[in-house]
């Protein structure tokens, strides 16, 4: 029973365009959610979070957004750079502060 | 500079035998370090919370006498995968929350690379 979905398995994007990472999610008591970055053989690198009681953060290029009725949420990369390319995982936190994460997108930035 | 370190970062060994991987802290103490297993494109799936001083708390369906955890000190923790077979085969990581209770400050380790013949 996957909680937490990334139906994306890859993005192709190019250069200077906006990358949207999308994440779907099934249980209603998650509180908080978070974006990750993973290089291959690394462990995954923090990249920005949002609380439940919010639909928007922004943190420079990235801003996450989280619609609680649709139990949806997004990553966006504006401006793309080809550092960008990575496995990104959304993932969303349970009352007992573990992790649960989604399966990941492969994103690729072109230019 | 990397926060949570992990040895070995790849392990091949024989099925039958046992593995012990090490996850460290290095510049902040860890009550609690989490265990996870990544098969290839899938997820990263929680094995195990290890809780210093304490029991570790497995996830259900995970073996806890295959997956031993021992969290001997604030800065340390180890997963020991016993009679490995090559199914056990895998990408193992742990992380740590920084601030205690503060999911957003859990940094991980590079990830250990297992590979069972």
């Amino acid at each position: 029973d996957q909680q937490v979905k990334q139906n994306s398995p890859s993005l192709s994007v190019q250069e200077g365009r906006i990358s949207i990472l999308n994440c779907d999610y099934t249980n209603s008591m998650f509180d908080y959610f978070l974006w990750y970055k993973k290089y291959p053989a690394e462990g995954p690198t923090f990249l920005i979070s949002i609380s439940s009681i919010k639909d928007k953060n922004e943190d420079g290029r990235f801003t996450v957004f989280l619609n609680k009725s649709a139990k949806h949420l997004s990553l966006h990369i504006v401006p793309s750079q080809p550092g960008d390319s990575a496995v990104y995982f959304c993932a969303a936190r349970s009352y007992t502060d573990k992790l649960i994460f989604g399966t990941g997108t492969r994103l690729q930035v072109f230019p | 500079g990397a926060v949570v370190s992990q040895h070995p970062s790849r392990v091949i060994c024989k099925s039958g035998t046992s593995v012990k991987i090490e996850c460290r802290s290095l510049d902040f103490q860890a009550t609690t370090m989490f265990w996870y297993r990544q098969f290839p494109k899938q997820s990263l799936m929680l094995m195990a919370t290890s809780n210093e001083g304490s029991k570790a708390t497995y996830e259900q369906g995970v073996e806890k006498d295959k997956f031993l955890i021992n969290h001997a000190s604030l800065t340390l923790s180890t997963l020991t995968v016993t009679s490995a077979h090559p199914e056990d085969s895998s990408f193992y990581i742990c992380s740590a929350p920084r601030l205690a209770g503060h999911t957003d400050t859990q940094y991980f380790g590079p990830g250990t690379r297992l590979t069972v013949l």
